[in-house]
Formats: C-alpha cells, structure tokens, sequence
C-alpha cells in the first residue's frame, strides 16, 4: 500500500519570495513520484516527475523538486514566485502494473500575493 | 480532440437517482482513467481501462459504481441509486501507452456531482 502526505494545506508567500511545498510518501515497493498542478477551473497537469537517476529533477517554469529516499520525501521547491502560481499542487505516487494509478496527497494551495 | 472532455461539467441529482458520466480522451490514447476528488481531498483511484478491457476496479467503492469503455475510446462511469456520500468531482484522465510505462495523465476538467 501507498500513502502521500503533504505537510501543508495552504501557503501564502508574496511575490518574488522562496517557497517550498512538503511532501513526504510512504511505499512497500519502488516509487516513481509526481507533482501535478491545478489552476482554477481547469484539470490537473503535470509539473515535474520523478523516475530513476538524477534526484533533483526541474520543471520548465522554475519549480525542483529532490526525491530523498532516506527521509520518503520528494519537496517542491521555486526560489521565486509568481502571481500566476497561484493554484493547488498536489504529490502523487505510483508503482506496481500500472503507473497511471496514482495515489495523491491531499494537495497544498499556494497563494501567491503582490 | 485537443484534450480530454468530460460532461456534464456540472449534474444536481436526487437521492436514490442514477447519473452517467462521459468522458472523451485525446484521440489515440491507450488508457483512460477515472478518479474522484472530494472537497479538500487529493483524487483518489476509481478505475482504469486499456482500450475497451477494464484492467483494474479495486478503487469503485461498491457495486452502485460501474464504468465501460465499449469501443476503446469514449467512456462511462455510471453511478446507480445516488447517495449524498458520492457528490464530489468526477475526473477522467488518459494517457498515450498501456499503463507499463511512465506516460504523463492528461486530465479533464472534471465533473462536478452533486447529490442532494
């Protein structure tokens, strides 16, 4: 069995401030991590994933996010924020036949404000 | 299509009543998955497909949830005999492969249900 918690429900930060968004997983066999986002009234996307190798893997818009086997967790973090980040994030596991079967935290809602 | 489509976006039904809830995936993708996200909760598995063979349904919570994907492409999660306990929003996802390799989910906007 699997479980994802995320440490916080919500995080307000002003712009051009560092934020860092907990995730911690637990897991019985090997893991393949995700962080997907939300923006208000459109469905989930992909941010950032992470499957072998290097353990700090970045998305295209600035986020990292490091997989620390050691402590099951797998933080996203962005040095700078922007208005536009304002949405739900969620971390996800998945593992065993199929990798579609996510399991999900019960997502962090960032607020960025000016 | 350019992306998932599910309808309706928004369905008010009466206790005891029974909804069906479509999902449209991108044109071409393998799988399809259903999830269900109650308010304040991360999604949660339902189901999934590959093509028109329904692979896993450890996630329907019981026997009044169903799902069928006939031709392999548009999909149906049918709810019977609706209680309060199942209003949340109902999201569909599909992904390009058969679920053995690491294919990213594109979700749609959900269905929002609502059972009074």
């Amino acid at each position: 069995a699997q479980s994802v918690t995320q440490l916080d429900s919500q995080v307000p930060v002003f712009e051009e401030a560092p934020v860092e968004l907990r995730c911690n997983y637990s897991s019985s066999v090997s893991v393949y991590l995700f962080w997907y986002v939300q923006y208000p009234n459109q469905g989930l996307q992909l941010l950032l994933k992470y499957l072998s190798g290097s353990t700090l893997v970045k998305s295209i818009n600035g986020f990292e996010a490091e997989f620390n086997k050691s402590q099951t967790s797998f933080h996203l973090r962005k040095p700078s924020v922007h208005i536009s980040d304002t949405a739900e994030y969620f971390c996800a596991v998945s593992g065993g036949t199929s990798y579609g079967k996510l399991t999900f935290g019960q997502g962090t809602i960032l607020t960025v404000h000016p | 299509g350019a992306g998932v489509s599910q309808s309706p976006r928004y369905k008010v039904t009466k206790r005891g009543q029974d909804v069906a809830l479509r999902c449209d995936p991108i044109s071409g993708h393998v799988s399809l998955y259903w999830y269900r996200q109650a308010l304040g909760q991360g999604p949660e598995f339902l189901t999934y497909f590959n093509y028109e063979a329904q692979q896993d349904k450890s996630g329907l919570p019981n026997d009044r949830f169903s799902a069928e994907r006939p031709e392999g492409s548009i999909s149906t999660l049918t709810i019977q005999r609706t209680e309060q306990r199942d209003s949340a929003m109902y999201r569909c996802a599909s992904s390009l492969s058969g679920g053995s390799s690491i294919e990213k989910l594109f979700f749609g906007s959900g269905t929002q249900l609502s059972v009074l």
